[in-house]
């Protein structure tokens, strides 16, 4: 079965500072890899996708498949950028999505 | 608010007590799946529906959680007799049928079992 792991629970920068958020997963398989963010009082919301291979806010995800993660990096941290961050794999069309424990990222002034 | 809608927010009952959650998903979403999330967990995955049929069911459902989508619109998530460890934040979303699209996440329905 998949399995998504995030080593990091918390994790603290300076405003200004690069950020990456790590993420690695165990499937046999080509997988569909999603972050999502949940800010303070908000809903889980969808971040990114790496079908998409887009940047949102600033961030972007590179899925390296040799090493099976898919980081989540920004080059300068903002203070809205504090949030709750959870890595999440489906083997295919949004089936079976298993998300990681999370990381819960503070950006600091 | 077009998004996905849960109902109640929050639900405090006493042990051996039924309780019923309500799900309306994104009008126009074929997908509908149920989550639970406990403290310093992800979310964990219950079961879905493409439509009315339920697909897919988790080995954390236990034949005390029923789940229906019958018109294949909103859904409802049942638990009978419930038991202190099914206190968690029950978590809806809904999706389109595609590859890579993600999930929407309604706010959720925090469960408290005193």
């Amino acid at each position: 079965a998949q399995r998504v792991t995030q080593p990091e629970k918390l994790l603290s920068v300076f405003k200004g500072a690069p950020v990456e958020l790590k993420c690695n997963y165990s499937y046999s398989g080509s997988p569909e890899l999603f972050w999502y963010v949940q800010y303070s009082r908000q809903r889980l919301q969808l971040l990114l996708r790496h079908i998409s291979r887009e940047s949102i806010k600033g961030f972007t995800a590179d899925l390296n498949k040799g090493e099976t993660s898919f980081h989540l990096k920004k080059p300068f941290a903002q203070e809205e950028d504090s949030a709750m961050y959870y890595c999440a794999l489906s083997p295919y069309n949004n089936n079976d999505m298993r998300f990681g424990a999370g990381t819960r990222l503070t950006v600091k002034p | 608010d077009t998004g996905v809608s849960q109902d109640p927010r929050h639900k405090i009952t006493k042990r051996g007590q039924n309780v019923t959650f309500r799900c309306d998903p994104i009008s126009e979403h074929n997908r509908l799946y149920w989550y639970r999330q406990t403290l310093g967990q992800g979310p964990e995955f219950l079961t879905y529906f493409q439509n009315e049929a339920q697909l897919e069911k988790s080995r954390l459902l236990s034949d005390r959680f029923s789940a229906e989508r019958p018109k294949g619109s909103f859904s409802t998530l049942e638990i009978q007799r419930t038991e202190q460890g099914d206190s968690a934040m029950y978590l809806c979303a809904s999706s389109l049928l595609g590859v890579g699209t993600g999930l929407f996440f309604g706010q959720g329905t925090r469960l408290t079992v005193v």
